[in-house]
């Protein structure tokens, strides 16, 4: 029963387009985040939030929005989809910043 | 910015034996972790550790803060254990953890 769930799993877009991933935690975790992990990178941070606050930033490219409209929702928006932008696309949740559990990720594919 | 290294890259291993995964870091840690993930991709939280030693299993964490390292000893290995493992650093306090390149485990039978 995860308590972290990610939607979709799997997911194939074309370049230029615009995708949102889901995220909702159910461990009561006042923390949230968004990590990308592809084949070039090891798992790379890009977003922090608390209390529905953002708290850290790493993403260059204002392509990538997250959006939190409830505090155990942290949604990212991707606009103008490249291929470089595949990869798998984690969510994780802490109490304060202590230990981090993770979602099972959103594999995405631009062709 | 904080650098984390992480070594053996990668280590085949035959059923039973030991293995030591080292972590260090370029600045003093504030928080420190180490994951495992799955060959599928599942990532899980092993240990939150930021200073001494702690025990799970066949698992143990040991970190010297001051020393800037990390180390994750895994005992009588299994083949069940391969893997990528992971150690995460948060030097600022600040919610963002840096990763390593991660450490890959292969037992065999």
């Amino acid at each position: 029963d995860p308590k972290i769930i990610q939607k979709p799993k799997y997911l194939v877009a074309v370049t230029g387009s615009e995708k949102i991933l889901i995220c909702e935690q159910y461990l009561g975790h006042n923390a949230m985040y968004w990590y990308r992990q592809s084949a070039k990178k090891p798992l790379e941070f890009m977003f922090s939030y608390s209390y529905q606050k953002l708290m850290d930033n790493q993403t260059a490219s204002s392509r990538f929005q997250p959006q939190s409209s409830k505090k155990n929702h942290l949604d990212l928006q991707i606009t103008a989809l490249k291929p470089d932008d595949s990869a798998t696309y984690f969510c994780a949740s802490s109490q304060e910043n202590e230990r981090l559990f993770f979602g099972h990720g959103t594999k995405l594919s631009v062709l | 910015g904080q650098q984390v290294q992480q070594s053996p890259a990668s280590l085949v291993l035959q059923e039973g034996e030991n293995a030591e995964l080292q972590c260090n870091f370029s600045s003093t840690a504030t928080r420190l972790q180490w994951f495992y993930q799955h060959p599928g991709g599942r990532l899980v939280s092993l240990f939150y550790n930021p200073s001494g030693t702690k025990h799970t299993g066949r698992l143990t964490s040991t970190t010297v803060t001051n020393e800037r390292r990390s180390s994750l000893h895994i005992s009588s290995s299994q083949t069940t254990d391969s893997g990528t493992y992971f150690c995460a650093i948060d030097q600022t306090g600040n919610y963002k953890y840096v990763f390593g390149a991660g450490t890959r485990l292969k037992v065999i039978a």
